[in-house]
């Protein structure tokens, strides 16, 4: 596809449940990252992978959240034992390299609600 | 840790006036990046600045980047509905930073 596509869009499940969301980044952007939006606030970094380095996991709230990314396709963002204030939107984005000029390129979210 | 505070927070006027909204900071960034956000979707980058005193016009929409790099603003002139949208300030510490320091938005309302 031409851009970031996530999946699902939507997800409801029940507080103590284990979640897993998907990304697809654009086609040759080495640079993907994870970000949270609560309601009313910022986006929040979670964590960022380039190509075969290590990931930057600086960002994760908690050991309930991991996140896999195989070469410089798919990602996904796992959450396990979900609780109330994991609901949010959580944003994926890609860049074609790291760094402060390359555009971050979003897909549009998973709203994450739990019950 | 870096800061961005944007104001005003919420802004809603109607179709044919002039706005500003603001992102401002402590910090030194070496770029600052301005982002739309509609709802439902992810944001999309309207322009990055990366020299103090820097001015970036499109169309309707000028884009400062402060002297000192803390502070940018963005100016709409003759606002339209589809301006409508959360508008996301972020910066970047240094020019081989991939990690972006994001505002909370000003969530603009153009009524027609």
């Amino acid at each position: 596809g031409a851009g970031v596509s996530q999946s699902p869009s939507n997800k409801v499940t029940e507080k103590g449940k284990d979640v897993e969301l998907r990304c697809d980044p654009i086609s040759g952007h080495t640079a993907l990252y994870w970000y949270r939006q609560r309601l009313g606030q910022g986006l929040e970094f979670l964590i960022y992978f380039q190509g075969n380095s290590a990931p930057d996991k600086s960002g994760l709230p908690s050991d309930r959240f991991s996140a896999e990314r195989t070469g410089e396709s798919v990602s996904t963002l796992t959450i396990q034992r979900t609780q109330q204030e994991d609901s949010a939107v959580y944003l994926c984005a890609s860049s074609i390299d790291p760094g402060a000029f390359s555009p971050l390129h979003f897909g549009n979210g998973t709203r994450l609600t739990v019950t | 840790t870096q800061l961005l505070e944007q104001s005003p927070q919420f802004l809603s006027i109607q179709e044919g006036e002039n706005l500003t909204v603001y992102c401002n900071s402590s910090s030194v960034f070496s770029s600052l990046q301005w982002y739309r956000q509609e709802p439902g979707e992810g944001p999309v980058l309207l322009v990055t600045v990366v020299t103090g005193g820097e001015v970036k016009k499109l169309k309707r929409l000028t884009f400062q980047f402060g002297d000192a790099r803390k502070d940018s603003s963005l100016h709409i002139t003759a606002a339209q509905p589809g301006d409508t949208g959360l508008y996301l300030c972020a910066g970047s510490p240094g020019a081989g930073s991939y990690q972006l320091t994001f505002g909370k938005g000003t969530k603009l309302s153009v009524i027609p």
